[in-house]
């Protein structure tokens, strides 16, 4: 399995504290990516990042803001969590070479109460 | 934009019965085709993937075709086990999973009875 530990795994939170999850890797892979996964949804991209200090913009990224300071290190933070952002968070990682697939992280699941 | 279509169940089926989940992209370009499965409680695993029109990707009994006349990649298995009830994702990228970030189907809910 790929190198991934994301933490914590869960979390129970209050509407308008900030948040911040961690993602951290093993692989010395450059790409790093935040999922959210919804009933219904499926899985939708929040941020990625392609290198240290590098990071874009996903489909949902209103609400989040991430930092990569180091290669092994991918946050999330939720200045001011919100209920609609009660969901299960994935990191995943990837070398970005040919068709390689992306490895995921098993998950935090956060409700903000 | 890229978008991602597959039936969302739940699917029940006996054991030992033919799987097909039915998987349809819409891009601009050919893009990459991937297929990944989530365990209650775990994070997504890659079943298999297809880079190119008509590469099938194979993996533990389940195979797809990428069909690009179609636009689809449907997952088959000749016969399914109980330990294959889990939820499937079909998914599509354009750098193979690299600064694009993937594109998923809402996933469908397989339940295999014994």
């Amino acid at each position: 399995d790929a190198g991934i530990t994301q933490s914590p795994r869960h979390k129970v939170t209050e509407t308008g504290t900030p948040v911040t999850l961690r993602c951290h890797q093993t692989e010395n892979h450059r790409y790093m990516y935040w999922y959210r996964q919804d009933p219904g949804h499926g899985l939708r991209l929040i941020h990625y990042s392609y290198g240290v200090k590098d990071t874009d913009k996903g489909e949902v990224s209103d609400g989040y803001s991430v930092s990569r300071s180091k290669t092994e290190d991918f946050l999330l933070t939720l200045e001011s969590a919100t209920s609609s952002q009660t969901s299960v968070y994935f990191c995943a990682i990837s070398d970005g070479t040919g068709s390689q697939p992306q490895h995921f992280g098993d998950g935090t699941r956060l409700s903000i109460l | 934009g890229n978008s991602v279509t597959q039936m969302e169940g739940p699917v029940t089926l006996s054991e030992e019965a033919f799987l097909t989940i039915n998987c349809t992209y819409t891009a601009t370009g050919y893009p990459s085709l991937f297929w990944y499965v989530q365990y209650p409680g775990e994070g997504l695993q890659l079943l298999l993937k297809a880079t190119k029109a008509d590469d099938k990707g194979s993996n533990k009994g389940f195979e797809a075709t990428y069909r690009k006349e179609t636009t689809s990649f449907h997952l088959e298995k000749g016969s399914v086990q109980v330990s294959d009830s889990a939820v499937y994702f079909c998914a599509l990228s354009f750098r193979g999973g690299g600064a694009d970030g993937l594109t998923f189907g809402k996933g469908t809910h397989l339940i295999i009875q014994p």
